[in-house]
């Protein structure tokens, strides 16, 4: 099975900052990587699909990008209701594997 | 709007089974997979399985098959995953989600499952 990798695990920044997380897949998925917010204790939320296409109602200062094994997701200015973790999930073929999770704080 | 409600916490005892339900509504339940994943407490998501409510297929992880079901009631919208021979490391909340394009895009609100003697 494709395993999903992310890094960092957590990163703590200022409001305003720009933010970027990585995943990586084993093994080459194309662009079909996923990504979700978890509010601490909330429902996780869909971001992103298709790697770069927002969900709708998702604010523009978040993107994604990438295909093949490496994929960012991008927050261009970090605000205090970003504060969640942050999952990639492989979605090309089952088992839909999550990564591990970034959780990201204000400092 | 379009929802998925889960039905309520359970506790149960180690060996016992569980039944979780999650009820559709807003749009064509049978339009859309229906996808289960967990969460232990302070621990990352785990997708278990998949189920097409219109044919009733299913797929399951290799870590659950043979312990997993996934099954639905057309009639009333529900699909249901029960996991058998419950031990302490499936302590978790169990959320169903609606797929579109193995995308999940309406979560349930998560059923707390806890295993304990």
């Amino acid at each position: 099975d494709i395993q999903m990798t992310q890094s960092p695990s957590s990163l703590s920044a200022s409001v305003g900052d720009r933010v970027t997380i990585t995943c990586r897949a084993s093994q080459g998925i194309s662009n079909y990587l996923v990504w979700y917010q978890q509010k601490p204790g909330k429902v996780p939320k869909l971001l992103i699909y298709a790697a770069s296409t927002l969900h709708s109602g998702v604010p523009s200062r978040f993107s994604g990008s990438g295909s093949g094994t490496d994929f960012t997701l991008t927050i261009s200015s970090l605000q205090p209701e970003d504060v969640a973790i942050y999952y990639c999930q492989k979605c090309n073929s089952a088992p839909f594997t999550f990564g591990p999770g970034t959780k990201v704080d204000i400092k | 709007q379009v929802q998925l409600v889960q039905s309520g916490a359970e506790v149960k005892k180690p060996g016992a089974s569980v039944k979780v339900s999650c009820k559709a509504s807003g749009y064509t339940f049978t339009s859309y997979d229906i996808y289960w994943v967990r969460q232990a407490t302070g621990q990352g998501l785990e997708w278990m399985g998949w189920m097409n409510p219109n044919s009733g297929n299913t797929g399951y992880t290799q870590k659950f098959q043979g312990r997993v079901t996934m099954t639905r009631n057309t009639s009333i919208s529900t699909a249901y995953m029960e996991l058998s021979s419950l031990r302490s490391e499936d302590t978790a909340v169990y959320y169903c989600a609606r797929s579109l394009s193995n995308t999940m895009d309406v979560w349930g609100q998560g059923t707390t499952v806890t295993v304990s003697s």
